[in-house]
C-alpha cells in the first residue's frame, strides 16, 4: 500500500516562529501536494510539486514556501508563523501524468499557532 | 483551471442510490472529472475519475452527461459509513494538480 506519512499529527506554536512540516512518501510519486483545510473553505491548495526542486504555486501560496530536495520528501515551511496560518495541513503524493493521477493522503497535521 | 459547483449539502435514505451531482460547465474537451471523498480525521480518498465515458468501479458510478457539462456519482446503496463530504474535481489535461472545492455534505439517515 502507498504510505504517505507526515512527521506530526498536533502541532503547537509561536506566532513569529519558523515551522517546518515534513511529509514523506514511499512509492516513488513524481508529484507531491501541501493542502490545507479550514472549516468552510473546503481543501485550498497551497503548493504542488511534480519533481524533485520543481514547485508550483497554488492558491494560496502567500505566507509559505516548500522544499523538495529528494524525491520522497516535500517540506512545507511557514517562515514566521502566524494566527491566520491555524489550520489541518495535508500532504498528498500522486503519480505522473497520463495515468490514473490518484492522489493519495498523509493523515494530516493540525497547527495550532498561539 | 475548470472550476466545479456542488450542492453544500445532501442527504439519502440508508439502502437507497446516493446521487451527488457536480456542474463543471467550463470543462474542455480533455480534462479528467474526479470524485474524492473524505474520511473522517483523515485526507481525502479516491473514488473514481473519468473522461468522457461512464465509468464504474466497486465503489461507485460516474455518470458524465454527453456535453460533459455536468456529472453525477451514484453511490447505488448508501450506507450510514458513506456519510461523509465528496468532491469533484476537474484535472486539467497538462497537469496533475488537483484543485478541490468546499464538496457536497452527504447525510445518509436509517
Amino acid at each position: 500500500d502507498v504510505k504517505v506519512t507526515q512527521s506530526s499529527r498536533y502541532l503547537v506554536k509561536r506566532t513569529g516562529e519558523k515551522v517546518f512540516l515534513e511529509c514523506v512518501q514511499d512509492m516513488d510519486h513524481e508529484n507531491m501536494f501541501w493542502y490545507r483545510q479550514d472549516p468552510g473553505l473546503g481543501l485550498r491548495l497551497i503548493y504542488f510539486s511534480y519533481d524533485v526542486k520543481m514547485k508550483e504555486k497554488g492558491d494560496i501560496p502567500e505566507g509559505y514556501s516548500v522544499s523538495r530536495e529528494k524525491k520522497e520528501r516535500f517540506s512545507l515551511i511557514l517562515e514566521s508563523a502566524s494566527t491566520n496560518q491555524t489550520s489541518m495541513y495535508l500532504c498528498a503524493s500522486s503519480l505522473s501524468p497520463g495515468t490514473k493521477a490518484e492522489a493519495f493522503f498523509g493523515q494530516g497535521t493540525r497547527l495550532t499557532v498561539v | 483551471d475548470a472550476k466545479t459547483t456542488q450542492p453544500p449539502s445532501m442527504d439519502c435514505a440508508e439502502g437507497r442510490a446516493a446521487n451527488l451531482p457536480c456542474n463543471h460547465s467550463t470543462i474542455s474537451g480533455n480534462e479528467y472529472v474526479y470524485w474524492y471523498r473524505q474520511i473522517h480525521s483523515q485526507g481525502p480518498q479516491y473514488i473514481i475519475h473519468g473522461l468522457k465515458n461512464n465509468e464504474t468501479n466497486e465503489m461507485a458510478s460516474l455518470i458524465i452527461t454527453e456535453d460533459r457539462k455536468s456529472s453525477t456519482l451514484i453511490l447505488p446503496h448508501a450506507t450510514l459509513r458513506d456519510t461523509t463530504v465528496y468532491y469533484c474535481i476537474v484535472r486539467p489535461y497538462n497537469t496533475d494538480k488537483l484543485i478541490f472545492g468546499t464538496g457536497t455534505r452527504l447525510q445518509v439517515f436509517p
